[in-house]
């Protein structure tokens, strides 16, 4: 699976758009790109995922660059309970192994009011 | 429940006991994961189940670790003599099988402490 790499912090003024990026230059034609994030104490949450279009859900958007070797998180009106560490994973779905996902660093999103 | 359901939430044990970690997926999802997240540290894959049968176990850390699926529904983690370094939040997700559905469905974990 691709390799990803996001900035370890980032902080957000509280109604402001969180855009988080990821780099996953060395991504191959078949691998999505995946977004989960974990808030305090709690299990990962999904967010959203995507190949090459870009995506929206009622959590957030998701910005895939044209040469895919890139993306953005975006969300459009953080909150203070979007404090959590976000996750980027790119993976080709493989059926020996399901969905696994292989979680990096993250990172974590401190919105303020 | 409508969702993942992990137990018990705590468990505070003694080196060299033997522990066991249940997670009753939800309903429907016929693959099931186990992951471990030590304290400050990110997620560690440890095994993955299709029904009842696991092709990836290739996270577990030694032969203590073990698991088990039944029924493919409910599945048990058990670490056999606990040592310190198996302290860990165990975290359980499951999910349909469809390949590109992407969406694990994660429980909230049981803390386990070894002294």
């Amino acid at each position: 699976d691709a390799k990803t790499t996001q900035p370890p912090s980032m902080d957000c003024a509280e109604g402001r758009a969180a855009n988080l990026p990821c780099n996953h230059s060395t991504i191959s034609g078949n691998e999505y790109v995946y977004w989960y994030r974990q808030i305090h104490s709690q299990g990962p949450q999904y967010i959203i995922h995507g190949l090459k279009n870009n995506e929206t859900n009622e959590m957030a958007s998701l910005i895939i660059t044209e040469d895919r070797k890139s993306s953005t998180l975006i969300l459009p009106h953080a909150t203070l309970r979007d404090t959590a560490v976000y996750y980027c994973i790119v993976r080709v779905p493989q059926m020996e192994y399901g969905n696994k996902l292989v979680f990096g660093a993250g990172t974590i999103l401190r919105v303020k009011s | 429940g409508a969702g993942v359901s992990q137990s018990p939430s705590n468990k505070v044990t003694e080196k060299g006991k033997d522990v066991e970690l249940r997670c009753d997926p939800i309903s429907g999802h016929t693959a099931l994961y186990w992951y471990r997240q030590s304290l400050g540290q990110g997620l560690e894959f440890l095994i993955y189940f299709q029904g009842n049968s696991a092709p990836d176990k290739s996270g577990l850390p030694s032969d203590r670790f073990s698991a088990e699926r039944t029924g493919g529904s409910v599945s048990t983690l058990t670490i056999q003599r606990t040592q310190q370094e198996d302290s860990a939040v165990y975290l359980c997700a499951s999910s349909f099988s469809g390949v590109n559905t992407g969406e694990l469905f994660f429980g909230e974990g049981s803390r386990l402490t070894v002294l």
